[in-house]
């Protein structure tokens, strides 16, 4: 157990919806990291926030925004869904500046129909 | 200078046999190497890391060799088993006062004969 925590583990739901993803960090860690993995591919990086403050952003879509709450959980919210958006989410969160490693949660399944 | 490189993509190893995974990158700044295996349906778990300062590391089974001025690092699975059958990443990341940026190869999918 990874002690990273996302909600909920599937979801389905028709195109042009919206979903909010949830992840609660390991306790004590400051940074919070967003991945999409589609079927048998690489993890291609979203966004990061370090405490409360966006500090990287990646391949993310217009259609996608994310925020760390002052509890330091992080949602991630994907609007006007499309068929193509269907994907593993993971969070993954880690400590802070220094060196350390990245800890994922089980991930959020999305099936968009 | 972003990415990292790894191969094979895919890899099938006899039962016993060393399986040897190879990672390249090419940003200097890079100042962690962490290994991850995953399994279907599962999140990456952290298997090894390194940082530059040593050329390999051991844990068990699994062993990172580093080769900095090369700007390369692979994973070596000793005495491989069914059970090591899954998805590796190599990864590189560089930190500064807000947290770390990570960057990820596109993984190898690792089978392990019986």
């Amino acid at each position: 157990d990874s002690g990273v925590t996302q909600t909920p583990k599937h979801l389905i739901t028709a195109t042009g919806q919206r979903v909010t993803l949830r992840c609660s960090p390991r306790s004590g860690d400051l940074s919070v990291y967003w991945y999409q993995q589609s079927l048998d591919q690489g993890l291609q990086f979203l966004i990061q926030y370090y405490n409360g403050e966006e500090r990287a952003k990646g391949n993310i879509l217009e259609r996608f925004s994310a925020q760390q709450f002052p509890d330091l959980h992080s949602e991630l919210n994907l609007s006007s869904l499309e068929l193509g958006d269907s994907a593993l989410y993971f969070c993954a969160s880690s400590v802070g500046p220094e060196n350390s490693p990245l800890h994922f949660g089980n991930g959020t399944r999305l099936t968009v129909t | 200078q972003q990415q990292v490189k790894q191969s094979p993509q895919s890899l099938i190893v006899q039962k016993g046999g060393i399986s040897i995974i190879n990672c390249a990158y090419e940003n200097t700044a890079f100042d962690y190497f962490p290994w991850y295996q995953q399994f279907p349906g599962k999140g990456p778990a952290l298997l090894i890391a390194i940082r530059p300062d040593v050329s390999e590391k051991k844990e068990g089974r699994f062993t990172i060799s580093f080769n900095k001025s090369a700007k390369q690092f692979s994973l070596h699975i000793m005495d491989s088993q069914p059970g090591d059958s899954a998805t590796y990443f190599c990864a590189a990341s560089r930190h500064d006062n807000y947290g770390q940026n990570f960057v990820f190869g596109p993984g190898t999918r690792l089978s392990v004969l019986p």
